[in-house]
């Protein structure tokens, strides 16, 4: 089976930064991807990670530890609009945690 | 926009009605994934399709099921409605199989079951 952990829910401040935790137990591992969900929305593709390392994309970057089934999501220079949900994902077919709802406040 | 396009957007039915959702995925991707999302189960697999053949299921109920035509559309179709169905249904779809591809989510259709 597969179990994906993270946070329900948190608040950051508009400019600052936000890591965002998702630890993970899969009985093969295939990969992690991040995706980002507005609500009533479809969720939109952030990274992909399969290695262990960082991977940086702009603002958002995303770490991996496989030999910790860990891996981190991390925004910087926090805008209102990314107030949304983050969800983290495994393997193909992708199976989603039940995503970290993200509020920015100003 | 992702290119994966679904209908019906929103559907409002009744109990132990059946309905057709129908996804059609990016231009050349091979394979489609359905998932449902509540609010308190957050987004679940139920089945995967590639080139037309059933690769992998989820926690799909027996009252669902799907199937991908030779165009590569897909549909899929639930019966025996129950109030707890009411959810949005994504469709997604990837190029390949192989591990690592992106997957790729469509707008989504909202179903109330009533």
């Amino acid at each position: 089976g597969q179990n994906i952990d993270q946070p329900t829910e948190m608040t950051a401040t508009e400019g600052a930064i936000v890591q965002i935790n998702c630890t993970y137990q899969t009985s093969g591992f295939n990969g992690l991807f991040w995706y980002q969900q507005h609500a009533g929305e479809a969720p939109t593709f952030l990274s992909y990670n399969v290695l262990d390392g960082l991977e940086e994309k702009g603002r958002f970057s995303s770490f991996l530890s496989r030999s910790k089934g860990y891996s981190y999501l991390l925004l910087k220079e926090l805008q209102m609009k990314d107030s949304a949900s983050y969800l983290c994902a495994v393997n193909t077919p992708l199976v989603f945690g039940k995503g970290t709802r993200l509020s920015v406040i100003a | 926009d992702s290119g994966v396009t679904q209908t019906p957007k929103h559907l409002i039915t009744a109990t132990g009605q059946r309905v057709t959702l129908r996804c059609s995925p990016r231009s050349g991707d091979l394979s489609v994934y359905w998932y449902q999302q509540s609010l308190d189960q957050g987004l679940q697999f139920l089945i995967h399709y590639y080139n037309g053949e059933e690769r992998a299921k989820g926690n799909i109920l027996e009252r669902f099921s799907a199937q991908q035509f030779p165009d590569l559309h897909s549909e899929l179709n639930l019966s025996s409605l129950e109030l707890g169905d009411s959810a949005l249904y994504f469709c997604a779809s990837s190029a390949l199989l192989a591990s690592g591809n992106t997957i790729y989510f469509g707008e989504g259709s909202w179903l109330t079951v009533v």
